[in-house]
């Protein structure tokens, strides 16, 4: 149960767009359309933004979009806020039917 | 409105219980699967267990298996994790999260851990 890879940091300037990766493999995001994305500020519980891939749950900007391709899904944020500014997390199911948590990215807005 | 609430958490000593609970409401309890998340002082999130809505199955990280167990109460609209034999290592924020998929009409996703608790502090130290 490795935890998924993702960039420690990334960072943009207000208006911008960014992307993070979440690599793992076959077992886990490459073998399921079930990787999911979550927001965290410090001090706060995490909040998703994905789920399935590419669904927003209702309530989530549509600055936020996400895709996969083989065993690499990718969170792309655009149009940058200073908001923005937190924590994200993936997550993929397993095929040792548990689930799998990115060691996490930190976006900073310039 | 749909809540989770734990509590639970506190000081204990290497190789001792702890027993953590996640009041919900504001939702059917029983519809839905439900997952412990942790989170180390400073680090990410680390998964640590499942359980579905009619506590049928129990699915453990590497990590816990065997020391912890999951568990809830429909009747309470509760679930809990009784942790045993404590490590340091097991020092974190624990947050209770509701799987996204519901099980009586077959809407949303097990992917979605989409509502969370505001997580209870579990510090092991002697």
């Amino acid at each position: 149960q490795s935890a998924l890879t993702q960039p420690a940091s990334v960072s943009g300037s207000p208006g911008q767009s960014i992307t993070i990766s979440c690599t793992g493999t076959s077992s886990d995001v490459g073998g399921y359309n079930y990787v999911s994305w979550y927001q965290q500020h410090p001090g706060k519980a995490p909040k998703l933004l994905i789920y399935d891939v590419t669904k927003r749950p209702s309530g989530v900007s549509n600055r936020f979009s996400a895709s996969k391709s083989g065993n690499t899904a990718s969170l792309t944020i655009s149009g940058l806020q200073a908001e923005d500014e937190a924590d994200y997390y993936c997550s993929s199911y397993t095929s040792s039917s548990t689930w799998v948590f990115g060691g996490g990215t930190k976006l900073t807005v310039l | 409105q749909v809540q989770l609430v734990e509590s639970g958490g506190g000081v204990v000593q290497p190789g001792g219980s702890l027993r953590l609970s996640c009041a919900a409401s504001g939702f059917t309890f029983t519809t839905y699967g439900m997952h412990w998340v942790r989170q180390a002082p400073g680090k990410g999130l680390e998964w640590v267990a499942f359980i579905r809505y009619d506590g049928s199955n129990k699915y453990y990280a590497d990590s816990v298996k065997g020391r912890f167990t999951i568990s809830r109460d429909n009747s309470k609209n509760t679930l809990y994790l009784q942790m045993n034999s404590l490590r340091a290592e097991d020092t974190a924020v624990y947050y209770c999260a509701r799987s996204g998929r519901n099980y009586y009409d077959r809407s949303g996703s097990d992917s979605a851990f989409d509502i969370w608790g505001q997580g209870t502090m579990v510090t092991v130290s002697s």
